[in-house]
């Protein structure tokens, strides 16, 4: 019940196309759900994050669409950049809790 | 402000020692989050600590161990070293637990 499960694992897309990644998650107690973006190298940054009192959020190109009933949320990349390729990893939470993670999707966009 | 810093940034050792990793969360953040990233496993939450006392913990075997200052900064200690031990270990702060701000991470090998 605390897994978190990320579709695809893998993703090529052309430059100003449009990336998806899932997840899908089983513990309705999650009420934090962030993604996370990894160069090789570095660590993990906070792209964008939603709470489930709302639908969907939106930051630049980047947008969270949230489903409660369905227990899934993903993230959209807009206009995608070869400077967008990158490993993007989902996560959920309950507060005060550990971030549990998705296996990763790594993302090359291709110009 | 300054980010998470971690240090080492990278660490060889043999099997069967021990090692000590050290993190500086980002000024007022309290909490101070550990977790393994290697290429199997994923991302794995080992353990987090809130004003000097251990608030969750992961599922790693007892010779992973924590410790918190007063000053928020952050050790991790493993002994004995194992081969399977060769990963990326990464800190994380945040104000509230939610937010996690990740540094660079430790790359430890051990051989």
């Amino acid at each position: 019940q605390q897994q978190v499960k990320q579709s695809p694992q893998s993703l090529i897309v052309q430059k100003g196309g449009i990336s998806i990644i899932n997840c899908a998650y089983e513990n309705t107690a999650f009420d934090y759900f962030p993604w996370y973006q990894q160069f090789p190298g570095k660590g993990p940054a906070l792209l964008i994050a939603i709470r489930p009192d709302v639908s969907e959020k939106k930051e630049g190109r980047f947008t969270i669409s949230f489903n409660k009933s369905a227990k899934q949320f993903s993230l959209h990349i807009m206009d995608s950049q070869p400077g967008d390729s990158a490993t993007y990893f989902c996560a959920a939470s309950r507060v005060t809790d550990k971030l549990i993670f998705g296996t990763g999707t790594r993302l090359q966009v291709f110009p | 402000k300054a980010g998470v810093t971690q240090t080492p940034r990278y660490l060889i050792k043999t099997r069967g020692q021990q090692v000590t990793l050290s993190c500086s969360p980002i000024s007022g953040h309290r909490s101070v989050s550990w977790y393994q990233q290697t290429p199997g496993q994923g991302l794995q939450f080992l353990f987090e600590y809130f004003s000097e006392t251990q608030r969750n913990k992961g599922n790693f075997p007892g010779r992973f161990s924590g410790r918190q200052f007063s000053n928020s900064r952050s050790e991790m200690n493993v002994s004995t070293l194992e081969l399977g031990d060769s990963a990326l270990y990464l800190c994380a702060s945040s104000f509230s637990s939610t937010e996690q701000y990740f540094g660079p991470g430790t790359r430890l090998t051990v051989t």
